[in-house]
């Protein structure tokens, strides 16, 4: 039963254009979310998190918005460069086990020059 | 400064074969975590140790696999009898409290003929 989904398994943009990648969740539970960016042969780094008392965080290039009431998330790169060429991991933890990330499947972002 | 790191990076051994993989987390980071990421999926969360002592071990697969953190600091996961299906890149995660973000390690990559 898979709690965290990410339906696309991969994206290409051009570059400069904006990037948008989509996570949905079915625990009702879940109040914590966060992106974390994985390139090959390397752990997944942390992007940008939000909780959820807000409906919109953002870090530079990136920003995260939370719909609660459809249970999504997406995550916007603007404007998208070829470094940002990676698998894109959603993640979220419940108020009960905040330590206990839950993680979708990935979506693999090309940027395209 | 540092990040997580973890040895060894990648580890090749045989059916039935014991096996211990390394994790040094971040200096001062309290709190560490161990999750499995198989191929094509997100990872999975295994077990989260607060200073010395295992937390939350409720996401080891079974009773072949055992983690330590004798002092507080460095941990090892500990597989017994390895099997083919253990086959997967184990990830190292720590932060510096239990509600706090988490920062991964480059991951061990585990095959097992």
């Amino acid at each position: 039963d898979q709690q965290v989904k990410q339906n696309s398994p991969s994206l290409s943009v051009q570059e400069g254009r904006i990037s948008i990648l989509n996570c949905d969740y079915t625990n009702s539970m879940f109040d914590y979310f966060l992106w974390y960016k994985k390139y090959p042969a390397e752990g997944p780094t942390f992007l940008i998190s939000i909780s959820s008392i807000k409906d919109k965080n953002e870090d530079g290039r990136f920003t995260v918005f939370l719909n609660k009431s459809a249970k999504h998330l997406s995550l916007h790169i603007v404007p998208s460069q070829p470094g940002d060429s990676a698998v894109y991991f959603c993640a979220a933890s419940a108020a009960s086990g905040t330590y206990k990330y839950i993680f979708g499947t990935g979506t693999r972002l090309k940027v395209l020059a | 400064g540092a990040g997580v790191s973890q040895t060894p990076s990648n580890k090749v051994t045989e059916k039935g074969k014991y096996v211990e993989l390394r994790c040094d987390p971040i200096s001062g980071h309290t709190a560490l975590y161990w999750y499995r990421q198989s191929l094509g999926q997100g990872p999975e969360f295994l077990i989260y140790f607060q200073g010395t002592g295992a937390a939350d071990d409720s996401g080891l697969p079974n009773d072949r696999f055992f983690a330590v953190r004798p002092e507080g600091s460095v941990s090892t996961l500990k597989i017994q009898r390895t099997e083919r299906g253990d086959s997967a890149v184990y990830l190292c995660a720590s932060s510096l409290g239990v509600q706090e973000t988490q920062y991964f390690g480059p991951g061990t990559r585990l095959l097992v003929l």
